[in-house]
């Protein structure tokens, strides 16, 4: 099955820098992306996603590029703000289903004011 | 809160009891998804519905573990002896078919003492 690793596992930055977030997957075929937040004791919700068929997309402060070639994707935030702060999922969907997301461990981000 | 439903929040229970979590679904969701999630680990697949037909179930979901869907709406997870080690955090999630629309709940803390 599909194997995902996130890294780094925490990430601290001071207030308005950027934070990246990188992970790599294991099934080359995998074809979505999708990126997840976390806040303590909330639901995981999706912030951004991309598809196998473009290598970037952006959304106000956020952005997730993809390279297909080396199996990794990244999310990037930039002008980091205090409500940034919480865990950091990534996830693969291989082709082989449509149902089962592969999790990455999660990167915990804090946004120090 | 029209998204995903689920109770109880937090459970606490002593080793060898039974639970029984619920999961009410976005209303016009035929996916049905069930997680579980441990500290510092991305959630993990354990079970998914399609209307009411279980169609995949994860070797994590020990016979101890039973999901159902009964009329396709609601689901129910039921852990029976709980063990120590099936302390987690319990997401449900549904979609409307596929990647698309996959949304979660905020989740069961179980807790086993």
């Amino acid at each position: 099955g599909e194997n995902v690793e996130q890294h780094p596992s925490t990430l601290s930055v001071q207030e308005g820098d950027s934070a990246v977030i990188k992970c790599t997957y294991s099934d080359s075929a995998s074809n979505y992306f999708p990126w997840y937040k976390q806040e303590l004791g909330k639901r995981p919700q999706l912030i951004i996603d991309i598809r196998s068929n473009v290598g970037e997309k952006k959304d106000q402060r956020i952005a997730v590029t993809l390279n297909k070639t080396a199996k990794h994707f990244s999310l990037h935030i930039t002008e980091t703000q205090p409500e940034d702060s919480a865990v950091y999922f990534c996830a693969a969907f291989p082709p082989s289903n449509d149902y089962k997301l592969s999790f990455g461990a999660g990167t915990t981000v804090t946004v120090r004011a | 809160d029209t998204g995903v439903s689920q109770d109880p929040r937090h459970k606490i229970t002593k080793r060898g009891q039974n639970v029984t979590f619920r999961c009410d679904p976005i209303s016009e969701h035929n996916r049905l998804y069930w997680y579980r999630q441990t500290l510092g680990q991305g959630p993990e697949f354990l079970t998914y519905f399609q209307n009411e037909a279980q169609l995949e179930k994860s070797r994590l979901l020990s016979d101890r573990f039973s999901a159902e869907r009964p009329k396709g709406s609601f689901s129910t997870l039921e852990i029976q002896r709980t063990e120590q080690g099936d302390s987690a955090m319990y997401l449900c999630a549904s979609s409307p078919r596929g990647r698309d629309g996959y949304t979660f709940g905020s989740g069961t803390r179980l807790t086993v003492v």
